[in-house]
């Protein structure tokens, strides 16, 4: 069974503190890892994808990276705007069909002024 | 930006009711799925829909839920006789093989 795990549960830092999520997977074959950022009341906003180990995106102060066993995202500088639950996802390939996406349980992210 | 979009944002209803949720996925993509998240829980799959057939459904898409693209645009989830653990945000997404899974604003869903 496909399972993701986000830590840590819930992070605070002070804006300006740079620091790092982490999600760890395990899936029968990866086709993606998907980032999303989910503010309050509201849908997943997408973030990033990567494909294969070794691969890393970025946008703004965000940083994507990935390994077999795990992905990081990794926050520059932050500033308050950045608050928010990061969601990590995994898609499993499977041949065709319309592949699900498995998430974690999310990392709470508040930074503070 | 491409966006998906879902109505009502929050419906209200009495336990036993019959519901339907709506979303109008992106344009060109083929495939369309249904998550939902109880309050301060995981995003959980529930029904994934491609070539006008369910995909793949999860334990908790049991006999009371149904999808539907009735036309050109539209994809619906049905809920025909809601339960209080119900109650949660439903959040409709669609996919190309090419590009990510955009999700939409969600339905609150609350069952009383």
């Amino acid at each position: 069974e496909d399972q993701v795990t986000q830590s840590p549960e819930a992070l605070r830092l002070q804006e300006g503190e740079s620091s790092s999520l982490n999600c760890s997977y395990t899936v029968s074959g990866l086709r993606g890892l998907f980032w999303y950022r989910q503010d309050p009341g509201k849908g997943p906003e997408f973030l990033f994808t990567l494909y294969s180990a070794g691969e890393e995106k970025e946008k703004e102060r965000l940083k994507a990276t990935l390994t077999k066993k795990e992905s990081f995202l990794h926050i520059t500088a932050p500033k308050p705007e950045d608050s928010a639950t990061y969601l990590c996802a995994v898609q499993a390939f499977v041949g065709q069909g319309a592949q699900k996406l498995v998430f974690g349980q999310g990392t709470r992210l508040t930074i503070n002024p | 930006e491409p966006e998906v979009t879902q109505t009502p944002s929050h419906q209200v209803t009495q336990m036993g009711q019959e519901v339907i949720l709506r979303c109008v996925p992106i344009s060109n993509h083929l495939y369309f799925y249904w998550y939902r998240q109880i309050l301060g829980q995981k995003v959980e799959f529930l029904v994934s829909f491609y070539n006008n057939e369910i995909s793949e459904k999860s334990e908790i898409f049991d006999d009371q839920f149904s999808v539907e693209r009735p036309d050109g645009s539209n994809f619906t989830l049905k809920i025909r006789s809601t339960k209080l653990e119900d109650s949660a945000m439903y959040f409709c997404a669609s996919w190309e093989e090419t590009d990510t899974q955009y999700f939409g604003p969600g339905t609150r869903l609350t069952v009383l």
